[in-house]
């Protein structure tokens, strides 16, 4: 079965570092998502991306935030300056023709120190 | 293991028995919701879907209810299988697009199976 896979999947890195968080969705979907869960907490939604533009995004998502679809098969998560509060597990999820049916994937976790 | 700070109700459990894990849901007008399962280490793995306009949908071995009057979501699991324990999380689209859907998670449940 076709599935949504990320890397890396584990993350440590320094206050104030960028990261890119890299996923790669399912081959024939259209909608891609970026999600994240704090230990213990709700998954979140943070942004949704359709035909190389923002669809929707959270409060979540600031000017820290930025995605990318740099070919036809990646979508990437950019996190400018992390703080220690961006700790957390990034998912990433894909839908295809049945647009609510959402795919994960294993999800990066991210370790700001 | 659980680390500190997962504070997820739990619902413990015979293997074989059925499970009902629930949920409340936070919009009336929404018009779609999802069971998901997350197992340790791994994303939210679809289960089964409702529509707003019906009240009950049936799976292999999973069925969910629809409670419209009191926002309310069940799954229930008929002969839970040790393979069932994980995180269970509902989910809600407050209005189903054509295109992409944002779902609103809501708090998960643990689900302990125990021989």
């Amino acid at each position: 079965e076709p599935e949504v896979t990320q890397t890396p999947s584990h993350q440590v890195t320094q206050m104030g570092q960028e990261v890119i968080l890299r996923c790669v969705p399912i081959s024939n979907h259209l909608y891609f998502y970026w999600y994240r869960q704090i230990l213990g907490q709700k998954v979140e939604f943070l942004v949704s991306f359709y035909n190389n533009e923002i669809s929707e995004k959270s409060e979540i998502f600031d000017d820290q935030f930025s995605v990318e679809r740099p070919d036809g098969s990646n979508f990437t998560l950019k996190i400018r300056s992390t703080k220690l509060e961006d700790s957390a597990m990034y998912f990433c999820a894909s839908s295809g023709r049945q647009v609510e049916k959402l795919f994960f994937g294993s999800g990066t976790q991210l370790s700001v120190l | 293991g659980e680390s500190v700070g997962l504070h997820l109700p739990t619902l413990s459990v015979q293997e074989g028995d059925n499970s009902i894990i629930n949920c409340a849901y936070s919009n009336s007008a929404s018009d779609y919701f999802i069971w998901y399962k997350q197992e340790s280490g791994k994303g939210p793995q679809f289960i089964i879907d409702i529509r707003s306009n019906m009240d009950k949908r049936q799976g292999q071995r999973v069925t969910v209810l629809l409670n419209k009057t009191v926002k309310h979501l069940s799954l229930q699991i008929a002969a839970t299988q040790p393979g069932d324990s994980a995180v269970y999380f509902c989910a809600e689209i407050p209005r189903l697009l054509s295109g992409y859907n944002k779902l609103i998670f809501g708090a998960g449940t643990r689900l302990a199976v125990h021989p």
